[in-house]
């Protein structure tokens, strides 16, 4: 069964530290993308990549950043963490050569800072 | 640039009834649409997509979603609610762009509660 895994389902972390999220896909997609969800707000995205080493900002990107050294892992890194990050991290990809295809998301990531 | 709306916040539905998910979208050609289901402290489970053919479309779990292009509407239906499907449920706009990225957007979702 193919698969999105994000390392860590709960997290809890102080103000002012720096936290990595990893996720990693084992479908050889080329697309991942780094979601945070709020209650009301839906899912809006942070960052995503279209290939190795290519970051591309989304919607909310302040705060935050990535690293894509392999085609498989896409990490999301909060430089220095602040309670307005405390949010549900949903971690997906899709394939670019089937547009219709829809994302696959991992199971999510609680983060709590505080 | 594309947006979709989902009016209502929560739907309260009793087991056995029918039930209906509004989603609107904006863009500004024929869009790829889609609706995920996510269980409580699950991630996101895809139900179904529409980008051509039948208007109507079946997924998984006894759902189905119709395309209607002149409302800008694709609204989730399932003719009787199981206590399973109390979730949060998402409906998302691509583009279909088979290029960098590819990247949907998504409604603020619909949380659904079932009654015995």
């Amino acid at each position: 069964d193919v698969k999105v895994t994000q390392s860590s389902r709960y997290l809890v972390k102080r103000t002012g530290e720096k936290v990595f999220l990893e996720c990693v896909q084992d479908m050889d997609h080329e697309n991942m993308f780094w979601y945070r969800q709020d209650p009301g707000l839906g899912l809006r995205l942070i960052y995503f990549s279209y290939d190795v080493k290519m970051k591309e900002k989304g919607d909310i990107p302040e705060g935050y950043s990535v690293s894509r050294e392999k085609k498989e892992r896409f990490s999301l890194i909060l430089e220095s963490a602040s309670t307005n990050q405390t949010s549900m991290y949903l971690c997906a990809s899709s394939l670019s050569s089937i547009p219709n295809y829809g994302y696959t998301f991992g199971s999510g990531t609680r983060l709590t800072v505080v | 640039a594309q947006s979709v709306t989902q009016p209502d916040i929560h739907i309260t539905v009793s087991e056995g009834a029918s039930l209906e998910l509004r989603c609107n979208y904006s863009y500004g050609a024929t869009p790829y649409l889609f609706w995920y289901v996510q269980s409580p402290g699950q991630g996101l489970q895809l139900l179904l997509k529409y980008f051509s053919g039948d208007t109507l479309v079946q997924g998984i779990k006894g759902f189905e979603a119709e395309f209607k292009r002149s409302q800008s509407s694709f609204n989730l239906r399932k003719p009787s609610v199981h206590w399973s499907d109390a979730a949060e449920y998402f409906c998302a706009v691509g583009a279909g762009i088979k290029a960098a990225g590819n990247k949907l957007t998504f409604g603020g979702g619909t949380r659904v509660l079932v009654k015995p």
